[in-house]
């Protein structure tokens, strides 16, 4: 059974600092992995889709890396800003061809002006 | 593209009633997802379809739980004999085959 992990539960920052928030996965055997951020109350907005195939992706400030023989993803945000603040969920997808998102339990980003 | 929309966004039933959901994926999007998240847990997955065939579901969808998606468009999530362990946030997502999800804002369920 697939679990997904994210260190840390929670992250404060100062504003303009970069940081890096860390996944880990069980099994290695999958289609794709995807960062979302999640605002109170809300849905999610995906950020990044890194196939497998793919060692990282990139938009604005974020870079996402995958590292599937380790089982291990990195969401890098470059100068951050307070309206960065968020949870941040990252999933694992397509294991065994099924379509099911595996999701961690998410990093809660505050960025301090 | 007016992005997924679900209705209602909130939702308050005494235990025991029937309440019913509804999502309107992305017009393009033959995928369609049901998740579920509680409060401080990542989205657990219930179901999904590929236009209008259920393809999958979770172990978590019990027989008081109903997806359907008639015509491949927009899909119902009903719950039978509502208990309070079914309150949680109800998320439907679209895309197309193994390609990015795009959630809707969710429908919160409060069982009382």
């Amino acid at each position: 059974k697939q679990e997904v992990t994210q260190i840390p539960a929670a992250l404060s920052v100062p504003e303009g600092e970069n940081l890096v928030l860390n996944c880990s996965f069980t099994d290695s055997a999958i289609y794709n992995l995807q960062w979302f951020r999640q605002d109170p109350g809300k849905g999610l907005t995906s950020l990044l889709l890194i196939q497998s195939s793919q060692r990282e992706q990139t938009s604005g400030r974020l870079n996402a890396s995958l590292d599937k023989s380790s089982g291990r993803s990195t969401l890098y945000i470059a100068a951050s800003q307070p309206g960065d603040s968020a949870t941040y969920l990252c999933a694992v997808g397509g294991q065994g061809g099924s379509e099911k998102l595996v999701f961690g339990k998410g990093t809660k980003l505050t960025v301090n002006p | 593209d007016t992005g997924v929309s679900q209705d209602p966004r909130h939702k308050i039933t005494k235990r025991g009633q029937n309440v019913t959901f509804r999502c309107d994926p992305i017009s393009e999007h033959n995928r369609l997802y049901w998740y579920r998240q509680t409060l401080g847990q990542g989205p657990e997955f219930l179901t999904y379809f590929q236009n209008e065939a259920q393809l999958e579901k979770s172990r978590l969808l019990s027989d008081r739980f109903s997806a359907e998606r008639p015509k491949g468009s927009f899909s119902t999530l009903e719950i039978q004999r509502t208990e309070q362990g079914d309150s949680a946030m109800y998320l439907c997502a679209s895309s197309l085959e193994f390609e990015k999800l795009f959630f809707g804002s969710g429908t919160q369920l409060s069982v009382l």
